[in-house]
């Protein structure tokens, strides 16, 4: 079974602070995504990456950063947590092609900046 | 660009009934995926029925499946026999050739989800 992981369940931070939210996966998957969901606006993709070293802006990419130097590892970064970043943050993974888009995920970061 | 609409915020059902979530979507493309995934209370995502848009025969899994209506873009989500851990997000996606930035496919659309909700 393919297993996406995430290091906090439950996070809470202070407005300003550096944030690293870290997902792992171990199915070998080129892409790994970023998005954050709230309620009524759904899933909204941050990052993505197609490979190492690789990212690609999402939808909602201001205030966040990304980093992947292992091909197992994707990181989202907030490099100034502000309020208006409390959100439910899920990281996914998927086979790079057309013919398999399915997405897996992880179990989620419940981020809550004060 | 491609769009996801699930029109219903929230549903509620009783126990052993039926009920169908309605999604729709807006596309160029010819040959697309479609899924529902579902999102238990503070639980992990998982998806729950996929199809594919070449493929007439509608999707099936066991209590689940979709009467998937390509030229009417429509992709609803039938629960057959409604069980108390049915109770969850359920949210639509679409992902498609198109659906790439930067040259890579995997992307996916989704919709703002459905709360559904199975009463006993």
């Amino acid at each position: 079974d393919v297993k996406v992981t995430q290091s906090s369940r439950y996070l809470v931070k202070r407005t300003g602070e550096k944030v690293f939210l870290e997902c792992v996966q171990d199915m070998d998957h080129e892409n790994m995504f970023w998005y954050r969901q709230d309620p009524g606006l759904g899933l909204r993709l941050i990052y993505f990456s197609y490979d190492v070293k690789m990212k690609e802006k999402g939808d909602i990419p201001e205030g966040y950063s990304v980093s992947r130097e292992k091909k197992e590892r994707f990181s989202l970064i907030l490099e100034s947590a502000s309020t208006n970043q409390t959100s439910m943050y899920l990281c996914a993974s998927s086979w790079f092609g057309e013919e398999e888009c399915e997405q897996y995920f992880g179990p989620g970061t419940r981020l809550t900046v004060t | 660009a491609q769009t996801v609409t699930q029109s219903q915020p929230e549903m509620s059902v009783q126990e052993a009934e039926t009920v169908t979530l309605s999604c729709t979507y807006d596309t160029s493309e010819s040959n697309y995926y479609l899924f529902w995934y579902k999102q238990p209370p503070s639980r992990q995502m998982i998806l729950v029925i996929r199809q594919e848009a070449y493929k007439q025969q509608n999707a099936t899994e066991n209590r689940f499946s979709v009467n998937f209506q390509k030229a009417a873009k429509s992709f609803s989500l039938k629960i057959s026999d409604s069980q108390l851990g049915d109770t969850a997000m359920y949210f639509c996606a679409f992902g498609g050739r198109l659906m790439n930035y930067g040259g890579s496919q995997g992307n996916l659309i989704f919709g703002k989800g459905t709360k559904l909700s199975v009463k006993p």
